[in-house]
């Protein structure tokens, strides 16, 4: 019973394309988040959203739009694809409750992009 | 700004030995600091996290690690590895002003040899 889902799982795409990626979540919580994970690098944060109307832009947001559609839904879209946006794309949630432990994470279990 | 500094990108380790994967963080201001781990093909689980309480912390799986204001540091132990733990560790730290943002280390892939 995944809380966190992801899809596509895999895409492969061409340079120029426009790509969706779609996250949705069951958990309840109201904060969302988008990160790229590349060799070496860890995980930058690409977007996040703390309600429907409220989007911020991460340390990589270049490239990249996002759309919250509802409280359970958050979508990140590459408006015309580059190869050096190939990576690990991963959508993750966290609660509110005004304690530590909102800055826990929850993580889907990411979508794996190529662009050629 | 925060930071966050995994040393070793590889380590190696054989079944049964101590596991240390280190981590050091830089903030202005007292951070909450967690270990995520990412096996093949998966998302990311957390491990542990600090969140101001105790300074030794104990996770999922063996796993514990301490808060070292002196040092900045949060290193991740295990006292006997264990095949089922390869994978790749990241650590993450966040702040009380960040609006619970992550800041994540490069990682740390860990090898365990029979």
């Amino acid at each position: 019973d995944a809380d966190v889902t992801q899809t596509p799982r895999n895409r492969i795409t061409k340079t120029g394309k426009r790509i969706m990626l779609e996250c949705s979540q069951t958990k309840g919580h109201d904060r969302m988040y988008w990160y790229r994970q590349d060799p070496g690098l860890g995980l930058r944060l690409i977007y996040y959203s703390f309600d429907v109307k409220d989007i911020n832009k991460g340390e990589i947001s270049d490239g990249y739009s996002v759309s919250r559609q509802a409280q359970a839904k958050f979508s990140l879209s590459l408006e015309s694809a580059i190869p050096n946006q190939t990576a690990l794309y991963f959508c993750a949630t966290s609660d509110f409750t005004g304690t530590g432990s909102d800055h826990e994470q929850f993580f889907g279990p990411g979508t794996r992009l190529t662009v050629l | 700004a925060q930071s966050v500094t995994q040393l070793g990108s590889h380590v190696s380790v054989s079944e049964g030995a101590l596991v240390l994967l280190r981590c050091n963080y830089s903030s202005s201001v007292p951070p909450y600091l967690f270990w995520y781990v990412q096996y093949p093909n998966q998302g990311l689980q957390l491990l542990l996290k600090y969140t101001s309480a105790a300074t030794l912390v104990k996770g999922i799986n063996g796993f514990e690690a301490e808060f070292k204001k002196s040092e900045t540091s949060f290193h991740l132990t295990k006292p006997s590895a264990h095949m089922s733990d390869a994978a790749e560790y990241f650590c993450a730290v966040s702040k009380e002003t960040s609006g619970s943002r992550l800041t994540f280390g490069e990682g740390t892939q860990l090898t365990v040899n029979p």
